[in-house]
């Protein structure tokens, strides 16, 4: 069965630190999907970056990365000079493979992001 | 303005009347999914649907129902609500016909009494 683990219920860090959020998944599939998505506290949930299995570089979308290293099934979210307006629950999520399980998705716990100014 | 839209938005109900969330989407989407949101335990879905006609149970399908009659709605159904089944629920959409970036509803907030 298919599990992503988010082991940090909440984070504290300085404005203008990088932080890294962290997400270990486990799955039997060779092909599959990670995903993180935002939730601020007005409630709606933002895609903010994908990972394909067999992507063989890193994503990235701004100052968002995802450090995915599969032989440790982790994929973990890098923010790099955090903002104020970082503060939010942060989801990571995956899918599974093409033709099987391709169009399920399950997502971790999150983790509750906090920014000091 | 391209969108994924819920409603109602809240809904308060009591044990055993029917509800329907409906959820619509103006982009064309191949994919769209439902949610629920419990504290402590993110996102659970419920019911996805890869096109028209074609639907499938997520992780948490129970007591719930959906159809695909038409691309742009996914409505979901509680024949007969129980109050396990107050929660956040969120509708979601994706270009193509896997769970890629998904756009999200804003949520419909339902308490069961």
């Amino acid at each position: 069965a298919q599990k992503i683990t988010q082991t940090q219920p909440g984070m504290f860090v300085q404005e203008k630190e990088a932080v890294t959020l962290d997400c270990t998944y486990d799955t039997s599939d060779q092909s599959y999907g990670l995903f993180w998505y935002k939730q601020p506290s007005s409630g709606e949930m933002i895609f903010l970056i994908y990972q394909g299995s067999y992507d063989e570089q890193n994503a990235t979308e701004g100052r968002y990365s995802l450090n995915f290293q599969k032989a440790r099934k982790s994929a973990n979210l890098v923010i790099s000079a955090s903002q104020l307006g970082d503060s939010a629950m942060y989801f990571c999520a995956m899918r599974g493979a093409p033709r099987s399980s391709a169009s399920k998705i399950i997502f971790g716990s999150g983790t509750r992001l906090s920014i000091r100014p | 303005e391209a969108q994924v839209t819920q409603n109602p938005r809240y809904l308060i109900t009591v044990t055993g009347k029917k509800l329907t969330v409906t959820c619509s989407q103006n982009m064309n989407h191949e994919y769209m999914s439902w949610y629920r949101q419990d504290p402590g335990l993110g996102l659970r879905q419920i019911y996805y649907s890869m096109n028209v006609e074609v639907t499938d149970k997520g992780d948490v399908p129970e007591g719930y129902k959906v159809s695909r009659k038409e691309k742009r709605n996914f409505p979901l159904i509680l024949e007969s609500p129980s109050p396990n089944q107050t929660s956040l629920y969120f509708c979601a959409s994706s270009l193509r016909g896997a769970p890629y970036e998904q756009y999200f509803g804003p949520g419909t907030r339902l308490t069961v009494t």
